[in-house]
């Protein structure tokens, strides 16, 4: 069973308005992080947000906040008034406690912001 | 300069060929990770190691082997590259100190390996 799953491989939205990425996770361990990732066109990994399995509230840098509903094993990203430099692929991805320390991850979203 | 820096950044090679990826990293990171990317399946996990002598396989490692040269140092070879082997990879670093768990991986700026 995919451990990490992202169900829109692609979406749009409009310039300024806020857009919800989905990711939905599996495991039984009961200490785990969760972790958005931005890929641009030009290829690199930037980091955007963590949520612990223990944070009683929802992560939140700047326009981008974790919707995490534990109980449904989500984790959305919001961002919020989105800007052009959004357009790029979005990478969930969940580090257990049990599993040592690598980054499992989702097959990703692309997002593309229309002006 | 960056912190997690691949060599080479794009390479074509021919199928059979032995190939090697390198990275090294001025993080300080004990543990060091090859993923490779393909379209719509996202980063999978090929080697890690969480110090110099320790190597393990990750989800797909059929074709893949490492050296950890030293702590800054980890590369990736293909001994016969193959067309499916086409693909993006990154080499990843992160701490396993202190408040690992949630501690983001840093990433070098991959290595587009095209295998004819």
């Amino acid at each position: 069973a995919q451990k990490i799953t992202q169900t829109q491989p692609g979406m749009f939205v409009q310039e300024k308005e806020a857009v919800t990425l989905d990711c939905t996770y599996d495991t039984s361990d009961p200490s785990y992080g969760l972790f958005w990732y931005k890929q641009p066109s030009s290829g690199e990994m930037i980091f955007l947000i963590y949520q612990g399995s223990y944070d009683q509230q929802n992560a939140t840098e700047g326009r981008y906040s974790l919707n995490f509903q534990k109980a449904r094993k989500s984790a959305n990203l919001v961002i919020s008034a989105s800007q052009l430099g959004d357009s790029a692929m979005y990478f969930c991805a969940m580090r257990e406690n049990n599993a040592g320390n690598m980054l499992t991850f989702g097959g990703g979203t692309r997002l593309m912001v229309k002006p | 300069d960056a912190d997690v820096t691949q060599t080479p950044r794009n390479r074509i090679t021919k199928t059979g060929k032995r190939i090697m990826l390198e990275c090294s990293q001025t993080k300080g990171h004990d543990r060091m990770y090859w993923y490779r990317q393909d379209p719509g399946l996202g980063l999978r996990l090929i080697y890690y190691s969480f110090d110099v002598k320790d190597i393990n396989k990750g989800e797909i490692s059929d074709g893949y082997s490492v050296s950890r040269q030293a702590q800054a140092k980890f590369s990736l070879s293909l001994e016969s590259a193959i067309p499916n082997q086409t693909a993006l990879y990154f080499c990843a670093t992160s701490t396993g100190t202190g408040g690992w768990m949630n501690t983001e991986a840093f990433f070098g700026q991959g290595t587009r390996l095209t295998v004819v």
